[in-house]
């Protein structure tokens, strides 16, 4: 079956300093991945998605993502934070078009000024 | 594109009493998703419809909960009778599975505030 950890249920960076989000997953074949951002009192928004075009994966605000096969790794990475950047943030996988996604258990970021 | 809507935005009940949520997808997709978000328990799949036929509602908590998806931009979240554990967050999200789209990447809506108390 598939699953989606996420290292830390919360991190703490200050504003400016570098972003790490950590997601590993388990499947059998290469999946589609995905990072969601949620900000406070919204729904779910794509930040980015991997569909094995290309193993670096370039988002919205800043944001990009890794693919990497050999760690089952897709870690979320954004190189100076921002103070809109505090939300919770969701990676998630799908192993083929037809199967439903996996959300892991999210990560709350805070940005101190 | 509106995005995927849903209402009403808040609900508080009292427990025993029926509750629907609503929610009207983008138009063109043909996947129909409803999750609920707890602290507790996360973000939790409880149905998903695909071209209005539900495919999966192994996530569905019990019988009290029930969904329908009666035409292709409209779909329904019902739970007879209420309790106060159910209160939550409940989302909707929508998606196109087209072999010319890669991704599949899901839109949600803003999310339906429920509190029984």
């Amino acid at each position: 079956a598939q699953s989606v950890t996420q290292l830390g249920s919360h991190v703490s960076v200050s504003e400016g300093a570098l972003v790490l989000l950590r997601c590993n997953y388990s499947s059998s074949v290469p999946p589609y991945l995905f990072w969601y951002v949620q900000y406070p009192n919204q729904g779910l928004q794509l930040l980015l998605k991997y569909t094995s075009a290309a193993t670096l994966v370039k988002g919205i605000n800043g944001f990009e993502a890794e693919f990497k096969k050999s760690e089952t790794s897709f870690h979320l990475t954004k190189p100076s934070a921002h103070m809109s950047d505090a939300a919770e943030y969701f990676c998630a996988v799908k192993k083929t078009s037809y199967d439903k996604v996996i959300f892991g258990p999210g990560t709350s970021l805070s940005v101190i000024p | 594109d509106a995005g995927v809507i849903q209402s009403p935005r808040h609900e508080v009940t009292e427990m025993g009493q029926e509750v629907t949520l609503r929610c009207k997808p983008i138009s063109g997709h043909d996947y129909l998703f409803w999750y609920r978000q707890t602290m507790m328990r996360g973000l939790e799949l409880l149905i998903y419809f695909n071209n209005n036929v539900p495919i999966d509602d192994s996530g569905m908590p019990e019988d009290r909960f029930s969904a329908k998806m009666p035409n292709a931009s409209f779909s329904t979240l019902k739970i007879q009778p209420s309790e106060p554990r159910d209160s939550a967050v409940y989302f909707c999200a929508s998606s196109l599975n087209s072999a010319r789209i890669t991704g599949h990447e899901q839109y949600f809506g803003p999310g339906t505030r429920l509190t029984v108390t």
